[in-house]
């Protein structure tokens, strides 16, 4: 099975501290994703990555960084947290290729600034 | 650009009653289309997706969707709701081509009803 784990869960920060996300996959996948979500709103795309040390935006980039080192390891990077960052954020990834490959999601993780 | 269309933001059924989800998309290209089920405090997961071929996908625990070009409608039905059916569902697309990145409705939250 595809494994896509984000090491903290539930995380509780405060206004402008640079808060880091992890996210790492098993399966050797090349896409790497950064989605954010919020009631009423969906999913929405951050970044993503098709290869290591390649990062494309998504809809919503604005106050994030990502860094991708190795290719199992996708990180999402809160330069300076803010209560309006407040939300879930999930990782997920797939395999390079065709679009049509499946995507799949870690458990998300919790912030809360404050 | 790509949009997702979810009908009905909360939708109730008895158990044992049909379920039906709702999802249309804008595109001049058909897209390839996902079904993804979020239970409370978890990621999310595959329900189904329709790349090419038999536009009746089935997919896990009963669900099936049906592709329809004419209507730009990709539905998701269960003949008979159980109660662990209840869940956040989404319906997400990505652009036929090289994009890889997926599209997200605003999610439609099952309540099941003994």
């Amino acid at each position: 099975d595809v494994k896509v784990t984000q090491s903290s869960r539930y995380l509780v920060k405060r206004t402008g501290e640079k808060v880091f996300l992890e996210c790492v996959q098993d399966m050797d996948h090349e896409n790497m994703f950064w989605y954010r979500q919020d009631p009423g709103l969906g999913l929405r795309l951050i970044y993503f990555s098709y290869d290591v040390k390649m990062k494309e935006k998504g809809d919503i980039p604005e106050g994030y960084s990502v860094s991708r080192e190795k290719k199992e390891r996708f990180s999402l990077i809160l330069e300076s947290a803010s209560t309006n960052q407040t939300s879930m954020y999930l990782c997920a990834s797939s395999l390079g290729g065709p679009s049509g490959n499946t995507i799949y999601f870690g458990e998300g993780s919790w912030l809360t600034v404050v | 650009a790509q949009s997702v269309t979810q009908l009905g933001s909360h939708v109730s059924v008895s158990e044992g009653a049909l379920v039906l989800l709702r999802c249309n998309y804008s595109s001049s290209v058909p897209p390839y289309l996902f079904w993804y089920v979020q239970y409370p405090n978890q990621g999310l997961q595959l329900l189904l997706k329709y790349t090419t071929g038999a536009t009746l996908v089935k997919g896990i625990n009963g669900f099936e969707a049906e592709f329809k070009k004419s209507e730009t409608s990709f539905h998701l039905t269960k003949p008979s709701a159980h109660m662990s059916d209840a869940a956040e569902y989404f319906c997400a697309v990505i652009p036929s081509g090289s994009a890889r990145q997926l599209t997200f409705g605003s999610g439609t939250q099952l309540t099941v009803l003994p």
